[in-house]
């Protein structure tokens, strides 16, 4: 079992619907990341949080440390917000730290 | 200067050949990372730079030998690769490699800010 699982794995949507995409983890974490993956390979950080809610335009990611899950919102979705999403947690003290990234949703957004 | 440049964006390489990855930021970034990602697969961690020194490595074979010579710079340099090298090697910074958050406030040096990568091919 992967210490980090996201779901769904694929998702497709249309244009305009509320996406969510979810993560579990399994082991104690100081930080949870979220980051989106373009076609070609670039990888944007769009969120890093230890507990609550962060929004930032049309996305918002939660994160419930009890429960060890975080879920990444998409409003309002768009075709150009195709991209893989992928969950990463931050283990480990100091020089130990490590990202240990999900398996990442693949989203499409079709018009 | 907001960014991590990575060049080539394309390297097809011989299995006998010697080439060389670079990664550039002029952020004031002190932690410096390669990862590689096999397609469809999230990356994988094979080196961390902190203050220019090699913090980690995480097993990685000795055909990829990493150099950071300075705070702005980091190279990998590529000798007698395999085929299953083929791969996208992403390189991302940090302004430290860790800070533990204090009185659970998260340290912003810790977020990553990656390269849009360099697709490597070894025939």
């Amino acid at each position: 079992k992967n210490e980090v699982e996201q779901s769904p794995q694929n998702l497709t949507a249309q244009e305009g619907e509320f996406i969510t995409i979810n993560c579990s983890y399994s082991v104690g974490i100081s930080a949870l990341h979220w980051l989106q993956q373009h076609p070609g390979g670039g990888i944007v950080s769009l969120f890093m949080l230890s507990s609550g809610k962060k929004k930032h335009g049309r996305l918002i990611a939660t994160i419930n440390i009890q429960e060890k899950h975080s879920s990444l919102h998409i409003t309002a979705s768009h075709p150009r917000d195709s991209a893989v999403y992928i969950c990463a947690v931050r283990t480990g003290e100091t020089s130990g730290s490590r990202l240990t990234f999900g398996e990442g949703t693949q989203l499409t957004v079709n018009p | 200067d907001t960014e991590v440049t990575q060049t080539p964006k394309h390297l097809v390489m011989g299995m006998t050949n010697k080439k060389s990855l670079k990664c550039e930021q002029h952020m004031g970034h002190r932690a410096m990372y390669w990862y590689k990602q096999k397609a469809k697969k999230p990356p994988e961690l094979m080196f961390v730079y902190s203050y220019e020194k090699l913090s980690i490595n995480e097993s990685v074979p000795s055909r990829f030998s990493p150099e950071c010579p300075n705070s702005s710079l980091l190279n990998l340099h590529l000798h007698a690769l395999q085929p299953e090298d083929s791969a996208l090697y992403l390189c991302a910074s940090s302004q430290v490699y860790f800070r533990a958050p204090l009185q659970g406030r998260l340290s912003g040096a810790n977020v990553l800010t990656f390269g849009a990568g360099s697709r490597l091919t070894v025939l």
